[in-house]
C-alpha cells in the first residue's frame, strides 16, 4: 500500500468525455506533482503544485487541467483527449522543495 | 541537472548482491545522486540518496566515488521482489522541485 491514492485505477474515456483524475495524500506534503507515462518509458513530469498553487506546467496541453483544492488534494481534469495521451498518470507528494516523492501507483488511461 | 548514464539492463541471482551501476560524470559540487525504482504496475518508490558519503538505509547501500563521477547501488541479497526499473537521478537539494527520470536499468533477479 502507498500512502499517495489515486482514483480510479484504469478509466476508459473518449475524446469528447470529460473526466477527472483524482489523489489524495495525507502526509503533510506541501508540494504535488502530476506525472505521465508510456508504456516501457520513464515517467515525465506535467504539473507541480507547491502550497497550493501550480509552480511547475511542463508545456501540457490545455486538454489536462490541474486543480488543487487544498493541501491533502489534486486533481487532474481531462476534456477532448487524444488516443496518444493514453498512458499511466502518476501522482506524487513531498515535503516542499524535497524531491524524496512518494507516489501513487497511477491511474492507467485509455482513451478511445 | 546532471546527465547519467545506466546500461539498459542487468540480471543476477537471488540470494546474491546486485550492484547496479551509474554514470554522472558532469555532476557538479551540489547535486545529490537519488536512486528510485519501479516495480511493475506500480509508482516509483524512492530508494536511497546521497551526496559524497556512503549510505545504507534498510534497503540499499549507496557507493559514491570519492571523484564524484559516478556510483553503485547495492542490494545485498536480491529477492524475487527486487525486479524492477532502477532509476539513477542527479539533482541539486535546493532549487524548484522538479525530479526528473531518465531511462533507468531493468534489473532481472532469477531464481
Amino acid at each position: 500500500d502507498t500512502e499517495v491514492t489515486q482514483t480510479p485505477k484504469h478509466l476508459v474515456m473518449g475524446m469528447t468525455n470529460k473526466k477527472s483524475l483524482k489523489c489524495e495524500q495525507h502526509m503533510g506534503h506541501r508540494a504535488m506533482y502530476w506525472y505521465k507515462q508510456k508504456a516501457k518509458k520513464p515517467p515525465e513530469l506535467m504539473f507541480v503544485y507547491s502550497y497550493e498553487k501550480l509552480s511547475i506546467n511542463e508545456s501540457v496541453p490545455s486538454r489536462f487541467s490541474p486543480e488543487c483544492p487544498n493541501s491533502s488534494l489534486l486533481n487532474l481534469h481531462l476534456h477532448a483527449l487524444q488516443p496518444e495521451d493514453s498512458a499511466l498518470y502518476l501522482c506524487a507528494s513531498s515535503q516542499n522543495r524535497d524531491v524524496t516523492l512518494h507516489f501513487g501507483n497511477g491511474t492507467r488511461l485509455t482513451v478511445t | 541537472d546532471a546527465k547519467t548514464t545506466q546500461p539498459p539492463s542487468m540480471d543476477c541471482a537471488e540470494g546474491r548482491a546486485a550492484n547496479l551501476p551509474c554514470n554522472h560524470s558532469t555532476i557538479s559540487g551540489n547535486e545529490y545522486v537519488y536512486w528510485y525504482r519501479q516495480i511493475h504496475s506500480q509508482g516509483p518508490q524512492y530508494i536511497i540518496h546521497g551526496l559524497k558519503n556512503n549510505e545504507t538505509n534498510e534497503m540499499a547501500s549507496l557507493i559514491i566515488t570519492e571523484d564524484r563521477k559516478s556510483s553503485t547501488l547495492i542490494l545485498p541479497h536480491a529477492t524475487l521482489r527486487d525486479t524492477a526499473v532502477y532509476y539513477c537521478i542527479a539533482r541539486g537539494y535546493t532549487g524548484n522541485s522538479k525530479l526528473t527520470f531518465g531511462k533507468g536499468i531493468t534489473l532481472s533477479v532469477r531464481p
